[in-house]
């Protein structure tokens, strides 16, 4: 089926680091979430997109709606040792009158001191 | 209220029990999902219901069991399970008809023995 695919898998950085991740999509979304999800736990919504090419921002975290539609884009300025998880990307697809969502493959952020 | 709540967070269970997995949202949201998440995987949808209504399974096994009481609860009837649905299962909810965010609940650690 359907999946997004987010680059890149994992990455270790230094606290104090700007981070950059991406997740794209063979197909259009109208709307595009971002997760953040810590061990065990469920995710936690950070930024919601509606409208290409928009630019969100949720305190040290920004995120933008790719122009085509196609793609969409998190970074996380000056990361702390708390932003360590693993963040999904997600798109919606209708069902009927029921929405599910498309989940990304995920990108692992471990941050050293 | 903004949450929403998942009990038991860890169950233990033989092949040959019957349990229950319980949750909650008191949002007024009116969809309501159940995933299955591996480790390191992406939340995989198992369920959806919209108006407390079945409207999407995803091709789940039949000891796999959902159920909708009400428009704030929704379990989850789990019989004759197998090792490899060990798992956690996480429920999210969303306002029916509205923005597609989800919001997940802190999810249930499944071990099936």
């Amino acid at each position: 089926g359907q999946q997004l695919n987010q680059s890149p898998q994992s990455m270790f950085i230094q606290e104090g680091e700007d981070v950059s991740m991406n997740c794209t999509s063979s197909s259009i979304f109208n709307t595009w979430l971002w997760y953040k999800q810590d061990p065990g736990e469920g995710p936690v919504l950070l930024i919601a997109l509606y409208k290409a090419g928009e630019l969100t921002s949720n305190g040290r975290l920004t995120a933008q709606f790719g122009i085509t539609r196609k793609d969409s884009f998190l970074n996380i300025s000056a990361s702390i040792p708390s932003d360590v998880g693993i963040y999904f990307c997600a798109g919606p697809r209708f069902a009927g009158t029921a929405s599910k969502l498309t989940f990304g493959t995920g990108t692992r952020l471990q941050v050293t001191l | 209220d903004t949450e929403v709540t998942q009990t038991p967070k860890h169950l233990v269970m033989g092949m040959t029990n019957k349990k229950s997995l319980k949750c909650e949202q008191h949002m007024g949201h009116r969809a309501m999902y159940w995933y299955k998440q591996k480790a390191k995987k992406p939340p995989e949808l198992m369920f959806v219901y919209s108006y407390e209504k079945l409207s999407i399974n995803e091709s789940v096994p039949s000891r796999f069991s959902p159920e909708c009481p009400n428009s704030s609860l929704l379990n989850l009837h789990l019989h004759a399970l197998q090792p490899e649905d060990s798992a956690l299962y996480l429920c999210a909810s969303r306002i029916a008809g509205g923005p597609n965010e989800q919001f997940f609940g802190p999810g249930t650690r499944l071990t099936v023995l």
